[in-house]
């Protein structure tokens, strides 16, 4: 089975574009988290959606947004990019685990660079 | 904003030598979660615990969590060059995980 999967695996753009940035969970899975990761820092939440909703929103400015497909694939996007957007963009799916404790599996990342 | 404080920051070992990675906060977690990370590729979870005290074991990685579930370690007993890495614990909250600072661990032959 396929884990979770994003592309592309890397991005190239300058100050002031727009990024979009895409992810296919595990199958099955119906919830999709996103992450952003800079350079020798833990991942940091950015949304999680569900069911298409989002549930969760993380501390990240309104130039950032996301929604969620009827497949439960998921779509990040970026506009008015800033040269402090460079990061590793993580996507993880979810799994309800044993004890109602949730498990997400994340995908290889998209690396952005802004210039 | 919970905040996750991992140390060492950076460890550079040889093969065969044994380490420990600490993660401490001042807020308590219903549960803490392990993940390892290489070049490339998103976190591998490695382990959850859950009850205060909990000790796991993964082949030569132990794992506790503090009594008070404010804090936990990662011991790894004998290094191998392939447990380099960046470690990270994270903690589970609602909807979202909080992870540490990260710990990158270089083990050398």
């Amino acid at each position: 089975d396929a884990g979770v999967t994003q592309s592309p695996t890397h991005l190239i753009k300058t100050r002031g574009q727009h990024v979009t940035l895409r992810c296919s969970p595990i199958s099955g899975h119906k919830s999709v988290s996103w992450y952003q990761q800079v350079l020798g820092q833990g991942p940091q939440f950015i949304f999680q959606y569900y069911e298409k909703e989002e549930r969760g929103r993380g501390n990240f400015p309104d130039r950032f947004s996301a929604r969620q497909f009827p497949n439960y694939s998921s779509e990040l996007n970026v506009n008015a990019l800033l040269l402090g957007d460079s990061a590793l963009y993580l996507c993880a799916s979810r799994s309800p685990g044993t004890g109602g404790i949730d498990e997400q599996f994340f995908g290889p990342g998209t690396r952005l660079t802004v210039l | 904003t919970q905040l996750l404080e991992q140390s060492p920051q950076f460890l550079s070992i040889q093969e065969g030598e044994n380490l420990t990675v600490y993660c401490n906060s001042s807020s308590v977690f219903s549960s803490l979660q392990w993940y390892r990370q290489e070049p490339g590729e998103g976190p591998v979870l490695l382990v959850t615990v859950v009850t205060g005290g909990e000790v796991k074991k993964l082949k030569r990685l132990t794992f506790q969590f503090g009594d008070a579930r404010k804090d936990s370690s990662l011991h790894i007993t004998a290094a191998q060059p392939g447990d380099t890495g960046l470690y990270l614990c994270a903690a589970t909250g609602f909807q979202k995980l909080v992870f540490g600072t990260g710990t990158r661990l270089l083990v050398s032959p």
